[in-house]
């Protein structure tokens, strides 16, 4: 079955611990990208890939970091988080830049306390 | 710039009433439009694309919507509503770079009134 699985679903952690979310698609996609959710602001384009050690920033990159050094895994980390990156996140990924739709995982919901 | 405006955060509509949920965007080039909905404690789920082929787009589960150029506008509609269609509806624009790069609206939740 086609998916992009983000692991942990759900955690609660204290700032400044560093913590890293996983996320993983087994459709051979090469663009990814991870996107925040919070109320009132929709989806918000953190970091995206185009492909194997091809990272960009998004809208807002600041306290994340991502690598993408296989095809399959990229993962999202909070070096020092903060409260403020409280929030819903998502990871996508598509066949290319221009391939639509965009397949998304379930979702990780950080509290950061 | 690329931006959306998506309008009423909430509607409320009545089981087999018409849907009707509105976006405005603005883009500096022709854009790419789409709409997304996410169920609850689900990722998003593409509704249907404008890609500009023809204006009138349908997509899955009797979604459809029109590009009008004119009005800068992408309204999703749907004629009757189901109890299935309650969830939040993203309207989105691509910008340059990738039709991929998307850019969200802030979303419109879908109540459905029995």
């Amino acid at each position: 079955e086609a998916q992009v699985t983000q692991n942990p679903r759900y955690l609660i952690t204290v700032t400044g611990k560093k913590l890293t979310v996983t996320c993983s698609q087994n459709m051979n996609h090469e663009y990814m990208s991870w996107y925040r959710q919070d109320p009132g602001l929709g989806l918000r384009q953190i970091y995206y890939s185009m492909n194997v050690e091809v990272t960009d920033k998004g809208d807002v990159p600041e306290g994340y970091k991502v690598s993408r050094k296989e095809k399959r895994n990229f993962p999202l980390i909070l070096e020092s988080p903060s409260p403020n990156q409280t929030s819903l996140y998502f990871c996508a990924s598509s066949l290319d830049r221009d391939d639509q739709p965009q397949h998304f995982g379930d979702g990780t919901r950080l509290s950061i306390l | 710039a690329q931006s959306v405006t998506q309008l009423g955060s909430h509607v409320s509509v009545s089981e087999g009433a018409l849907v009707l949920l509105r976006c405005n965007y603005s883009s500096s080039v022709p854009p790419y439009l789409f709409w997304y909905v996410q169920y609850p404690n689900q990722g998003l789920q593409l509704l249907l694309k404008y890609t500009s082929a023809a204006t009138l787009v349908k997509g899955i589960n009797d979604f459809e919507a029109e590009f009008k150029k004119s009005e800068t506008s992408f309204h999703l509609t749907k004629p009757s509503a189901h109890m299935s269609d309650a969830a939040e509806y993203f309207c989105a624009v691509s910008r340059p770079g990738g039709a991929n790069n998307l850019f969200f609206g802030t979303g419109t939740r879908l109540t459905v009134i029995p």
